[in-house]
């Protein structure tokens, strides 16, 4: 069984459609992320949760707002995105304070046309 | 700002010999280090971590290196295989009290050649 799993795997969409990617974690950390990849750029962090509280938003654009329902699940909304904004997104978890160590899902090959 | 730099974007390296991968960090107030190891369309996978009170970490194949004096860190791969062909990513983290949240270098392609 996949320790973090991200749905969906791929995604285009229109500037003006709203959009939600997907992350699940069955590991029982307390910490979960969203990074971005985009092409020759190092992951960036976009936000962090720590028992479902946001606790780090690195200066990201309204236009993604992220939800932490529970633990185990982690959701980022998307809408207006721009086209420069197609990366991949990928999702993570760690166990908190006790580890550094955060285990990545495969990712979201996000696409605005 | 970048705080982790690889400034290698590529490696070659012949089957069974060693692959060293570098990775330099700008922020003293680092405690951990991480390696990452990424294959076309999965995500990240992690490798080996270091403390910042250690200087050496070793796990089979893999050893990472740490010199907190030049703000350094190095993998080393021995011997390399084929499989091990992929980009590593150097991370470096501050804890805080929601965990730890990475900093990340550009990644390095390693290609191992039989």
């Amino acid at each position: 069984e996949t320790g973090v799993t991200q749905t969906p795997r791929h995604l285009v969409m229109g500037m003006t459609n709203k959009k939600s990617l997907k992350c699940e974690q069955h590991l029982g950390h307390n910490a979960m992320y969203w990074y971005k990849q985009s092409a020759k750029k190092p992951l960036e962090l976009m936000f962090v949760y720590s028992l479902e509280e946001r606790v780090e938003n690195n200066s990201v654009p309204s236009r993604f707002s992220p939800e932490c329902p529970n633990s185990s699940h982690l959701f980022l909304h998307l809408h207006t995105l721009q086209p420069e904004d197609s990366a991949l997104y990928l999702c993570a978890s760690s166990p908190g304070p006790s580890s550094p160590v955060a285990f990545f899902g495969q990712g979201t090959r996000l696409t605005v046309v | 700002d970048q705080q982790v730099k690889q400034n290698s974007p590529s490696l070659s390296v012949q089957e069974g010999r060693i692959s060293i991968l570098n990775c330099d960090y700008t922020n003293s107030m680092f405690d951990y280090f991480l390696w990452y190891k990424k294959y076309p369309a999965e995500g990240p996978t992690f490798l080996i971590s270091i403390s910042s009170i250690k200087d050496k970490n070793e796990d089979g194949r893999f050893t990472v290196f740490l010199n907190k004096s030049a703000k350094h860190l190095s993998l080393h791969i021995v011997p390399s295989q084929p499989g091990d062909s992929a980009v590593y990513f150097c991370a470096a983290s501050v804890i805080s009290n929601s965990g730890y949240a990475l900093n990340f270098g550009k990644g390095t392609s390693l290609l191992v050649t039989p």
